[in-house]
């Protein structure tokens, strides 16, 4: 079971440039999100996808956008990444009809933008 | 918004050791989830707890969520060096989100 697959791993940018971040599940899942993770300050939420065809921002948004193409993929934009924007970045995604199984996340984008 | 804390930010222990991380909020939350997460790799959960009160054991961890369904504790019993790990709380809102707690490392040295 593939689960959530996100690419690239690894990524270094300069300051300015644009770049996707891809996930796809193969879980059937309605619900699907973005998270970044900063050291001391656990997973705070771009923006999510609570079914095909809807996306809504989170805590963190600014700088950032996000399309869900089908069911099984969500992806994140950076039109002119900034160094702030270095992180590692989580998908995750969720059955959708609540909370009791929680989110399945991928491995994670590790950013680096100079 | 809704805020986690959880302490200690970070612990280190011997192997056999019992370890207690807590997780607090002044808000109320629908559920409670503990996640583990290890180097490289997202974080994976462990429990969700959606009654105020409710204890869940999962073999040498024990989950508790408070009355009031603002905090939450996770003790583990024991401790190996395979629970070394960053374990985070996350707490359930609206639209299925979660909010999560900035973590508690934990070492559990041999």
């Amino acid at each position: 079971n593939a689960g959530v697959t996100q690419t690239p791993k690894f990524q270094v940018l300069k300051t300015g440039q644009s770049m996707t971040l891809q996930c796809a599940q193969d879980m059937n899942h309605n619900s699907m999100y973005w998270y970044r993770q900063d050291p001391g300050m656990g997973l705070r939420l771009i923006y999510y996808s609570a079914s095909e065809g809807t996306t809504d921002k989170g805590e963190v948004p600014n700088g950032y956008n996000v399309s869900r193409l089908n069911k099984r993929e969500f992806s994140l934009r950076l039109e002119s990444a900034a160094p702030s924007q270095t992180s590692v970045y989580f998908c995750a995604s969720n059955h959708g009809t609540g909370l009791r199984y929680g989110y399945t996340f991928g491995s994670g984008t590790r950013l680096t933008v100079v | 918004t809704q805020l986690l804390e959880q302490s200690p930010q970070f612990l280190s222990i011997q192997e056999g050791e019992n370890l207690t991380v807590y997780c607090n909020s002044s808000s109320v939350f629908s559920s409670l989830q503990w996640y583990r997460q290890e180097p490289g790799e997202g974080p994976v959960l462990l429990v969700t707890v959606v009654t105020g009160g409710e204890v869940k054991k999962l073999k040498r961890l024990t989950f508790q969520f408070g009355d009031a369904r603002k905090d939450s504790s996770l003790h583990i019993t024991a401790a190996q060096p395979g629970d070394t790990g960053l374990y985070l709380c996350a707490g359930g809102a609206a639209g299925n989100k979660l909010t999560f707690g900035g973590g508690t490392r934990v070492l559990v040295k041999p």
